[in-house]
């Protein structure tokens, strides 16, 4: 079964600093894609990027870059010079191609998620 | 808009009490689900349909129920909700492509 681990519970910078949340996964299957989502304060859940099995590329928006590793099956979100307005909770998410499904459930499997604080 | 509503946002109930928390998308999607959310858990998938008449059991069914009539709607009903069903609770669609999108969340607190 797919599996999401985001060891880091918690971390706390100080603004301007550059983090990186880690993001580990499990699947058997060859096709899937990999989700980050943010859930600022208020609650709703902001998709940031969603990257399929067969594009490697590292992807870079604004201040926010993706590093995606087949060969160590992460997925890791770095935020440069981060501001205030990006504290909130990150989670990272992997939705299989369905060639294992089996008899599985249909959707995405997600970690439990980084509460990132930004300190002033 | 492209959108996934649900209603209500906010709903305080009694044990025992069935309620129904309401998703409609205006995407045509297939696909729905419905999530819960829960400190150090993340989200956990409850229920999905594939398509109408067609749901299935996610990795946490118990105590709920859905239905999936017409496309754009898949309401989630809990016919007795217990204390330990206090959540957020989200919907989702999603297109073929594996693009999610997702409710603006219903925080349930039953008491």
């Amino acid at each position: 079964a797919q599996k999401v681990t985001q060891a880091q519970t918690e971390i706390s910078v100080v603004e301007k600093e550059d983090v990186t949340l880690d993001c580990v996964y499990e699947t058997r299957d060859t096709t899937y894609y990999l989700f980050w989502y943010k859930q600022p304060p208020s609650g709703e859940l902001v998709f940031l990027i969603r990257r399929n099995s067969f594009d490697e590329q590292n992807e870079i928006s604004g201040r926010y870059s993706w590093n995606f590793q087949k060969s160590t099956s992460s997925f890791n979100f770095t935020i440069t010079a981060s501001q205030v307005v990006d504290s909130a909770v990150y989670f990272c998410a992997l939705s299989e191609g369905l060639m294992y499904s089996g008899g599985g459930a249909d959707g995405l499997t997600f970690g439990k998620g980084t509460h990132l604080i930004i300190q002033p | 808009e492209a959108q996934v509503t649900q209603n209500p946002r906010y709903l305080i109930t009694v044990t025992g009490k069935k309620l129904t928390v309401t998703c409609s998308q205006n995407m045509n999607h297939e696909y729905m689900s419905w999530y819960r959310q829960d400190p150090g858990l993340g989200l956990r998938q409850i229920y999905y349909s594939m398509n109408v008449e067609v749901t299935d059991k996610g990795d946490v069914p118990e105590g709920y129920k859905v239905s999936r009539k017409e496309k754009r709607n898949f309401p989630l009903i809990l016919e007795s909700p217990s204390p330990n069903q206090t959540s957020l609770y989200f919907c989702a669609s999603r297109t073929g492509g594996r693009g999610y999108t997702f409710g603006s969340g219903t925080r349930l607190t039953v008491v």
